[in-house]
């Protein structure tokens, strides 16, 4: 167990619709990752907060959208939903974002199936 | 761009042999490296890593390998067990600024009994 916890562990919406992805960090740890991966992909880096602020984007669709709390949790917004949106949603969390080693804990994930 | 990518997506191992899985990376400002094992149905997990002013760092039946020349990094893991068959991940990590990890497609073994 990581001490990473994603909500909810799978989800089945239809297309056009917008879901929201929720992950909790490790205790003490001000860095917050989400990633897609879809099958037989690798990891695709989305967005990463710290304390609260969006600290770098990758590969994220303008329909996507992030933010982290005050509590640190995090949550992903996914909107007008695709087929192609279908895939694994790994949240992860580090303890700080310059410092290294920055080694990222991973959740379980979200399994998003847009039919 | 960056890009980080490994040379084989599927391997087979005999149970009791030692694997090699290989990792090519493309930015040769990358400073730190991580391996990371991702089971069926779960996230991935942080295995080993090294920083870029070390060759050769060992852990618990396994060891990675940095040769920057080449920008090659290879995860040796000993006596292969069932319980490490999996998806691994490479990813290099770049401090300049923020992090910035990319991760590799990823390479699936499978050790056979």
């Amino acid at each position: 167990d990581s001490g990473v916890t994603q909500t909810p562990k799978h989800l089945i919406t239809a297309t056009g619709q917008r879901v929201t992805l929720r992950c909790s960090p490790r205790s003490g740890d001000l860095s917050v990752y989400w990633y897609q991966q879809s099958l037989d992909q690798g990891l695709q880096f989305l967005i990463q907060y710290y304390n609260g602020e969006e600290r770098a984007k990758g590969n994220i669709l303008e329909r996507f959208s992030a933010q982290q709390f005050p509590d640190l949790h995090s949550e992903l917004n996914l909107s007008s939903l695709e087929l192609g949106d279908s895939a694994l949603y790994f949240c992860a969390s580090s303890p700080t974002w310059r410092e290294l080693p920055d080694t990222q804990y991973f959740g379980p994930g979200t399994r998003l199936t847009v039919l | 761009g960056e890009s980080v990518g490994l040379h084989l997506p599927t391997l087979s191992v005999q149970e009791g042999d030692n694997s090699i899985i290989n990792c090519a990376y493309s930015n040769s400002a990358s400073d730190y490296f991580i391996w990371y094992k991702q089971e069926s149905g779960k996230g991935p997990q942080f295995i080993i890593d090294i920083r870029s002013n070390m060759d050769k760092r060992q852990g618990q039946r396994v060891t990675v390998l940095l040769n920057k020349t080449v920008k090659h990094l290879s995860l040796q893991i000993a006596a292969t067990q069932p319980g490490d068959s999996a998806v691994y991940f490479c990813a290099e990590n770049f401090s300049g600024g923020y992090q910035k990890v990319t991760f590799g497609t990823g390479t699936k073994l499978q050790v056979i009994p």
